[in-house]
Formats: C-alpha cells, sequence, structure tokens
C-alpha cells in the first residue's frame, strides 16, 4: 500500500540556519506530493505541492522537488525563522484513490532566536 | 473568500454520550474529507463525501462512526457512545469538483473523552 515517511522530530535550529526535513514515499503510479505545515492549536494549511516528477514546488522560501528516481519530495529552506516553528507534514495523493490523502507522521521543527 | 469552517472548535464529552462535529466546506467545493489526528501522529483518513454521498469510508471505524453531507447544510461526523480512545483532533478538508485538487483543511474539533 501507499506510505510516507518523514524523518523523526524534533528538529531543533538556529534562526537563519538552513532545514532538510526528508520525506520518502511509497506508491504506485504516479501520485501528487504534497506538504503542509499546521502551527499550534490549528489546522494543516498547504505549504506546497507537485504533481509530476522533477517538479520543484515552492512558497515562502521553501522547495521541494519530486524525485521519482528517489521516491522522494524532500523540503529545503535556506533560511529560517522563529515563525517558522511548526510540525511540518509531507503527503500524497494517489490517482487510483483520489482523496484519500496518505500523510507521514510530521516533523516538528523549533527554531530558536 | 471564508476558508472551511468546523465548530466546535473544542467538545469535551463524557464516556458514552455522543459527539457531533460539523464542517462547512469552502465556497463553490464540493468534496468533503474526514480526517483524525491521534496525538503525536499524522492524519489518517477517514471518509471521503460528495453532496449526499459516501464515496469512500474505509478509514472509518465500522462501529459507533458515521458521517453526512446533505443537500444542504455542513458535513457532520457523528460519534455516537464515545470512549476515552475517541479522543483526538477531527480535521475536515475540502477541494473543488476533481479530487485530485489540493485538500484545504479547516481548524479541527478537539475531542476529549472523560
Amino acid at each position: 500500500g501507499n506510505s510516507v515517511t518523514q524523518m523523526e522530530g524534533p528538529v531543533t535550529l538556529s534562526e537563519e540556519a538552513f532545514l532538510t526535513i526528508n520525506c520518502t514515499y511509497t506508491a504506485t503510479g504516479y501520485p501528487s506530493l504534497f506538504w503542509y505545515v499546521q502551527y499550534p492549536g490549528e489546522g494543516l494549511q498547504l505549504l506546497l505541492k507537485a504533481t509530476k516528477a522533477d517538479d520543484k514546488g515552492s512558497n515562502k522560501g521553501f522547495e521541494a522537488t519530486y524525485r521519482k528516481e528517489t521516491t522522494s519530495f524532500h523540503l529545503e529552506k535556506g533560511s529560517v525563522q522563529v515563525s517558522d516553528s511548526a510540525v511540518y507534514f509531507c503527503a500524497l495523493n494517489q490517482p487510483d484513490s483520489w482523496g484519500k490523502f496518505q500523510f507521514g507522521a510530521g516533523t516538528q521543527v523549533v527554531v530558536t532566536p | 473568500n471564508a476558508g472551511v469552517m468546523q465548530n466546535p472548535r473544542h467538545l469535551v464529552r463524557r464516556r458514552g454520550q455522543e459527539a457531533r462535529l460539523r464542517c462547512s466546506p469552502m465556497k463553490g467545493h464540493s468534496h468533503v474529507y474526514w480526517y483524525r489526528q491521534l496525538p503525536e501522529e499524522g492524519l489518517k483518513f477517514m471518509v471521503y463525501l460528495q453532496k449526499e454521498n459516501i464515496i469512500d469510508e474505509s478509514g472509518m471505524p465500522k462501529e459507533r462512526f458515521s458521517a453526512e453531507f446533505p443537500k444542504e447544510g455542513p458535513s457532520i461526523l457523528r460519534i455516537q457512545q464515545v470512549v476515552r480512545g475517541d479522543s483526538a483532533a477531527y480535521f475536515c478538508a475540502s477541494s473543488p469538483s476533481d479530487p485530485q485538487e489540493t485538500q484545504y483543511f479547516g481548524p479541527g474539533t478537539r475531542l476529549l473523552v472523560l
């Protein structure tokens, strides 16, 4: 079946540091891939997405590239801010089960001043 | 342009009571999805609905849980005879007519069963 694996957190880093959150997936066919962010006490917000191999999603300084050869969709940001502290979820949406998003367990990121 | 609305935001129930969670999708969205998030875990798919139809309920527990999305009004997730293990955050999401589109999430309902 489909699955999404994320690196475990918490990830703690200083302001202006480089952030990478690894995400790999298992799926048949060609899923769409997403990163969502959840701030404390809130729902999930779409951060970025990619719908086909080699696509790069980007938003608010975050980037992720859909790598089919390595089945990965790692999230990166070159210089984090305290306001980036949140839980980040990688997710996929599979063509043969559209609507049933498969989420990773989430990675908590803590950015200190 | 209001986002996905959920209410209540917080709900406390005693074991054996019923919990009703409401979700109003974004304007123009006809697809609704419910997910459950247990503490320290990711979201797990529960059910996918369109107006008056359940499309996929493969993630719903077989007993006590039901969902509907009537022609008029919000989608309802109903949990009968709640137990402590039902304590979780329940998120609703919606998407436009095409289910492969991005899902937009509501703020969630945090259910606590005493």
